[in-house]
Parts: C-alpha cells; structure tokens; sequence
C-alpha cells in the first residue's frame, strides 16, 4: 500500500487549462503539504493543511486553490495554466503540525505548452 | 526568515566517505532534516537533529551545531545507489513549516 499517492503522474497540457492533481494520505497523519519543485529542483512549500484547515499560503497565485475534504486527501486545482507552472508538485504529509518527518508521494510533473 | 545554504555538487568514489555540509539562517529554530531524491523519485527523511551532537543510522550520520547554525550529512562505505541528491532543511514559522536547502547532486564514480 501506497503511504501517499497522488494522481496523475505526469500532467501535460496547453496555456490557459484549468487542471487538477489530487492526492491521499493512508497513513493516519493530520497534516498535508504542496510542494512544487523547480527544474532546479529546489523544493519550496505551497500550502498546508491540518486537520482540513489551511495553516499555511505561501504567496501562491490565487490561480492555485488547494481543497481539503477530508484530513486524508489534499487536492490541487490550478485554473489559467501558465508556462511557469511547469515543475513537479509534490503532496507531502506529516504526523501532525510540527513533525519532523514529511512523507512524500511520488510527484506529479506538470508540463504546460 | 529562513535560508540554507549547502554545496551544489560533490563527487566521490565508491567505498569512500562524503560530508555534505548545510549552514541556515532561521528566526526560531526547530530541528535540521536530512532528505534525499533520485532522479525522478520522491524526496525521503534520512534523518532528523533536534539537539547537538551526532545521530547515527547505519551507514548515514547526522550532526548540528545549533550554536553554529550548522550541519552535516555523513555518508559511510559510499554505494553507487547513493548518487542521489541530499537536502537539508529547517522547520520555520513556528515549526509548522520545512524549508528546504537547494540541494547537494552526489556523484558516485566506481
């Protein structure tokens, strides 16, 4: 069993599309993450969420709307594609707020045309 | 707010040892994580320092110096599956939040 899987995998799609990546978490943890990492690859945070609630927004385009239905799924719905958005998007999750371990799914790499 | 700085690339030999150095600059400090990612993979803890000192998991150490803003990654009896990239980060914002390093690109040559 998957501890975090996210779908799809890859993502291409043309400027201007709404698209979304969903992702859940068996793993019992009260906290989700967004990352996007860069063709660099540096990894910076999005968003967080614990237990439904939103903790953290760091400055993301309002283009970006993360959803929460419940403490196990964290979804990412990205409307206007935009050619900076191409990266990989990764869902983490933690044990709670201030854990220090963060389990990542696999990534979704985003390619917009 | 938070920065990390650690070196872009190191290559070493199989069998040999790598230090991978992180120094941070954080307004509240809540612990130094280690993560690595291959290629086309998921990033994943290695290890987690909270206090000074040395924290050993086979053959990958971790140490903080918390009065030096420092740490290192040390990785013993290199393999070729350790080419890999290595993280570190700091947790910010009260703790709720990991902030990631840009990453050390190892290169394992046999």
């Amino acid at each position: 069993d998957t501890a975090v899987s996210q779908t799809p995998k890859y993502l291409v799609t043309q400027m201007g599309n709404d698209k979304s990546i969903k992702c859940e978490q068996n793993l019992g943890h009260d906290t989700m993450y967004w990352y996007k990492q860069d063709s660099k690859k540096f990894l910076k945070i999005m968003f967080s969420y614990n237990n439904k609630e939103l903790i953290i927004n760091e400055t993301v385009p309002n283009r970006f709307s993360p959803k929460s239905p419940d403490k196990a799924h964290l979804n990412l719905h990205i409307n206007s594609l935009e050619l900076g958005d191409s990266a990989v998007y990764f869902c983490a999750s933690s044990q709670a707020v201030g854990s220090e371990k963060l389990f990542f799914g696999s990534g979704t790499q985003l390619s917009v045309l | 707010g938070q920065s990390l700085e650690q070196p872009s690339e190191v290559t070493a030999v199989e069998g040999a040892i790598v230090q991978i150095n992180c120094t941070y600059q954080t307004s509240g400090f809540y612990g130094l994580s280690w993560y690595q990612q291959h290629d086309g993979g998921a990033p994943t803890f290695l290890s987690y320092n909270g206090l000074d000192g040395l924290e050993e998991t086979g053959r990958f150490s971790s140490f903080l110096s918390r009065s030096d803003s420092y740490g290192y990654l040390l990785l013993q009896e290199l393999q070729m599956k350790d080419s890999a990239s290595y993280f570190c980060a700091v947790r910010g914002a009260g703790g709720f939040k990991t902030i990631f390093g840009a990453g050390t690109r190892l290169f394992v040559k046999a």
